[in-house]
């Protein structure tokens, strides 16, 4: 069964400072995995895409990095800022046949304090 | 503006009072997803359409049916609620079924069903 672990669960850092986001993946037969951000109430958007043949994609302060042959991807934020305070989802998609069958983490959350 | 809205945003009903959640999109997407997301077990697909009248069951289809009569609107039918199926509900849609195109989350639809 296809599964994506993210953690830590959550997370609460000061203002200023950086983190790493892990995400751990069984996915099979990988396509692609991206990032989102999701703000409390609000619907997901997203921060990376990569492929397989990805290793580093980078949006601002958010660097996600790809390890294809451990299965893992981590998010990095730099400098955080308050309004970085979210959740943080994984998804995994396996192509099956002509479809793109996304797995979702549970998402690890972020709160930022000044 | 690119955008998916979805309607109602909040909706508290009772068990059996059939219920439609609308979802439209401005883009002119052929692949459109609806996703539900509860507490600790992230978001998971329900349904998913690739074009109109093209529609297929995701992970957690029991209980809800979809239509895909035009290529904007993508309606998530409840015809018989159930207290299960309170939940915080997300319309989604993309260019095509690859999710290597940057898919669009509308605002939610948070239902009560009591």
């Amino acid at each position: 069964k296809n599964q994506v672990e993210q953690s830590p669960q959550s997370l609460i850092i000061l203002e200023g400072k950086n983190c790493t986001l892990q995400c751990n993946y069984t996915v099979s037969p990988f396509s692609n995995l991206r990032w989102y951000k999701q703000d409390t109430g609000r619907g997901p958007v997203s921060l990376t895409i990569m492929t397989f043949s990805e290793n580093t994609k980078s949006n601002g302060r958010y660097t996600a990095t790809l390890d294809a042959d451990t299965k893992q991807s981590s998010l990095h934020i730099t400098a955080s800022q308050l309004s970085d305070s979210a959740s943080y989802i994984c998804v995994v998609s396996a192509r099956v046949g002509g479809s793109y069958i996304p797995t979702f983490g549970r998402g690890t959350s972020l709160i930022v304090h000044p | 503006e690119a955008q998916v809205t979805q309607n109602p945003r909040y909706l508290i009903t009772v068990t059996g009072k059939k219920l439609t959640v609308t979802c439209s999109q401005n883009m002119n997407h052929e692949y459109m997803s609806w996703y539900r997301q509860d507490p600790g077990l992230g978001l998971r697909q329900i349904y998913y359409s690739m074009n109109v009248e093209v529609t297929d069951k995701g992970d957690v289809p029991e209980g809800y049916k979809v239509s895909r009569k035009e290529k904007r609107n993508f309606p998530l039918i409840l015809e018989s609620p159930s207290p299960n199926q309170t939940s915080l509900y997300f319309c989604a849609s993309t260019m095509g079924p690859s999710t290597s195109y940057e898919q669009y989350f509308g605002p939610g639809t948070r239902l009560t069903v009591t």
